[in-house]
Formats: structure tokens, C-alpha cells, sequence
């Protein structure tokens, strides 16, 4: 059974620099997996952000990028912002047609 | 834009079986290169992938569900279904439907609809 590992939980400050990590129970995370981010807020469908890495979905702000670091996929928010409050899940493709989510992060800005 | 509608019981009896349809519009479920499925979401809880189909037919399953799962596809009516057999109280979430192209993640997803399991 593939897990994704996620942080549970981050605080940043209004302004500051935050990095999220994604990674896999065996092994490391590459491209191949197709690394990808999605940001929820509450009683909403999760947003695309992040595609294939590092390719901001439509509309994304550029406060946003991600990237493999080490063994793990990364999001980075620059710069954050009141409103990117938010749970933050990943995903990678895991082969054979499947999709395994982790458990998300919480980042509360304060 | 193409959009994805779920529809199905708000409310289902444990034992019983779960029936969701996701309806695609602004665009063709039968689009080579897309995929489509589902995905649920536990109140409080992270998301899960459920199943994929492709409009031929090929399907894809989480392992841990797959022994309760069928997804399927209806071309003529722009629709793909989801059955979840067998259902308990830890199938109560929000189930959500979405697209996503081959070898991209899922990029359009409906709005979700929360599904019950009590008696």
C-alpha cells in the first residue's frame, strides 16, 4: 500500500515563505510520478495549482511554484497571503492507472 | 468550459449499495486523451481516489476499494457512474467527480455531493 506523506500542519506569516513536501512511504517522488497540488478551503472542491511538478494551472498567482527537492515534490508559496489559508493536498501517480492523495496540509497565516 | 455535475441519494441505508452519476457538459466524455473519476472526501478528513474510466471502457481502481467498486460510462448520455457495494458508516463523504487528461492529474471537478450512510 502506497502512502504520501504530507506535513499535517504550517504557519507562516503574512509575507513570508512557506515549503509544503510530498512524499512516498518507498522511495522517492520523480516526475514520473506527475506530482501535482491542489488547494481547498472549506465547503469547497479542491483548486488545481500545480501540474506535472511545476506547471501552474490557469489562473494560479506566481506566489506559487513547485518542485522536486531531494526525494520529495515541493510547493512553495512566496509571499503569502490572507487568503492562501488554506488545506493543501498532493497527488502522484502511483502506476497502472492509479492516484494516491496525501493527507493534506493545514497552513494558517498569522 | 466543460463543468461536471454529481447527482445520486443524499442518504443511503448501511448494507446497501451507493449510485452516483457525474454529468459532463461543454465538452466530450469520449475525448481520447481523458480520463474521468472519483474521488470522496470523509467530513474532516483528506481526499481519497476512488476509480478512473476512459470512455473505451478501460478502468482503474483503488485497491482498498476495489472489491466494492464499479465505475462505468455512458457515451450516448455524456455521463460516467460510480456503485459502491456493501456500504457502512465510513463510506459517509463527499464524493466529488473529475476529469483528468493522460498523464496529468485531475484538472475539473464537480462540486461534490455528500453522501450519507445511516439508517
Amino acid at each position: 500500500q502506497t502512502v504520501v506523506t504530507q506535513e499535517p500542519s504550517f504557519s507562516v506569516s503574512p509575507g513570508g515563505t512557506v515549503t509544503l513536501t510530498c512524499g512516498l512511504s518507498s522511495g522517492s517522488v520523480s516526475t514520473n510520478h506527475y506530482p501535482s497540488w491542489y488547494q481547498q478551503t472549506p465547503g469547497q472542491s479542491p483548486r488545481p495549482l500545480i501540474q506535472t511538478t511545476s506547471i501552474r494551472s490557469s489562473g494560479v498567482p506566481d506566489r506559487f511554484s513547485g518542485s522536486i527537492l531531494g526525494s520529495k515534490a515541493v510547493l512553495t508559496i512566496t509571499g503569502a497571503q490572507a487568503d492562501d489559508e488554506s488545506d493543501y493536498y498532493c497527488t502522484l501517480y502511483v502506476g497502472n492507472g492509479m492516484w494516491v492523495f496525501g493527507g493534506g496540509t493545514k497552513v494558517t497565516v498569522l | 468550459q466543460v463543468q461536471l455535475q454529481e447527482s445520486g441519494p443524499g442518504l443511503v441505508q448501511p448494507s446497501e449499495t451507493l449510485s452516483l452519476t457525474c454529468t459532463v457538459t461543454g465538452g466530450s466524455i469520449s475525448t481520447t486523451d481523458l480520463f474521468w473519476g472519483w474521488i470522496r472526501q470523509p467530513p474532516g478528513k483528506g481526499l481519497e481516489w476512488i476509480a478512473t474510466i476512459h470512455y473505451s471502457g478501460s478502468t482503474y481502481y483503488n485497491p482498498s476499494l476495489k472489491s466494492r467498486v464499479t465505475i462505468s460510462v455512458d457515451t450516448s448520455k455524456n455521463q460516467f457512474s460510480l456503485s459502491l457495494r456493501s456500504v457502512t458508516a465510513a463510506d459517509t463523504a463527499v464524493y466529488y467527480c473529475a476529469r483528468h487528461p493522460f498523464g496529468k492529474p485531475f484538472d475539473f471537478w464537480g462540486q461534490g455531493i455528500l453522501v450519507t450512510v445511516s439508517s
